[in-house]
């Protein structure tokens, strides 16, 4: 039992597709996250959900879309992927009673 | 917005102390966390500090000042293991549980 799982790990794909990063949790935190690290920017949040059906921007939420039916389940969709989305992706979770996010593997996104 | 700033490279001895700083805009402040994250892995929590002082786990320990925007992570008897990059992140009162991150320090030790 993983905790917080990614798929796919590793993406390629082509400029202007549409491209599904899946992010899934087993513990039921109620905070989930998406993030994009790149060289020299650090991590910076894309979206994040404080429960099942809320979300909200964060600070670079441009090409991204996001939903969240399920308190398990947090899916960032590409719409159209540029080259500049290309990037390391991280999803996170954290509990109300925590103080402390609990990070994916990751997911490595590349765009032809 | 917030500006977080810390050092982009550090280099230290086997065996060796070594303090890492992260600097911070005091207004909103609401906790300070540190991750570390070895190349090609995901972050992983190393502690958090929301009031003033000294936090000690193990061979690491966190400081925090909160009015002068300051923090620092130190490192006792360095490992070889503890060649990773250190996040320093900042929670801002109001946000949903939202972290901003600094660019991270490279720490290389050598042995």
């Amino acid at each position: 039992d993983a905790g917080i799982t990614q798929s796919p790990r590793y993406k390629i794909t082509e400029t202007g597709r549409q491209v599904t990063l899946m992010c899934h949790q087993t513990w039921s935190h109620s905070y989930m996250f998406w993030y994009r690290q790149d060289l020299g920017h650090g991590l910076r949040l894309i979206y994040y959900s404080a429960a099942a059906d809320i979300t909200d921007k964060g600070e670079v939420p441009d090409g991204y879309v996001v939903s969240r039916s399920k308190t398990e389940n947090f899916p960032l969709t590409l719409e159209s992927a540029t080259r500049s989305q290309t990037s390391v992706y991280f999803c996170a979770t954290e509990g109300v009673t925590y103080n402390e996010q609990f990070f994916g593997p990751g997911t490595r996104l590349t765009v032809l | 917005g917030q500006n977080i700033d810390q050092p982009t490279e550090m280099t230290a001895t086997e065996g060796a102390i070594v303090q890492i700083n992260c600097t911070y805009q005091t207004s909103g402040f609401n906790g300070l966390f540190w991750y570390q994250q070895h190349a090609g892995e995901a972050p992983t929590f190393l502690s958090y500090n929301v009031l003033d002082g000294l936090e000690e786990k193990g061979r690491f320990s966190s400081f925090l000042s909160r009015s002068k925007g300051y923090s620092y992570l130190l490192l006792k008897e360095l490992q070889m293991k503890d060649s990773a990059s250190y996040l320093c992140a900042v929670r801002m009162s109001g946000s949903a549980r939202q972290l901003t991150f600094g660019s991270g320090t490279q720490l290389t030790v050598l042995p």
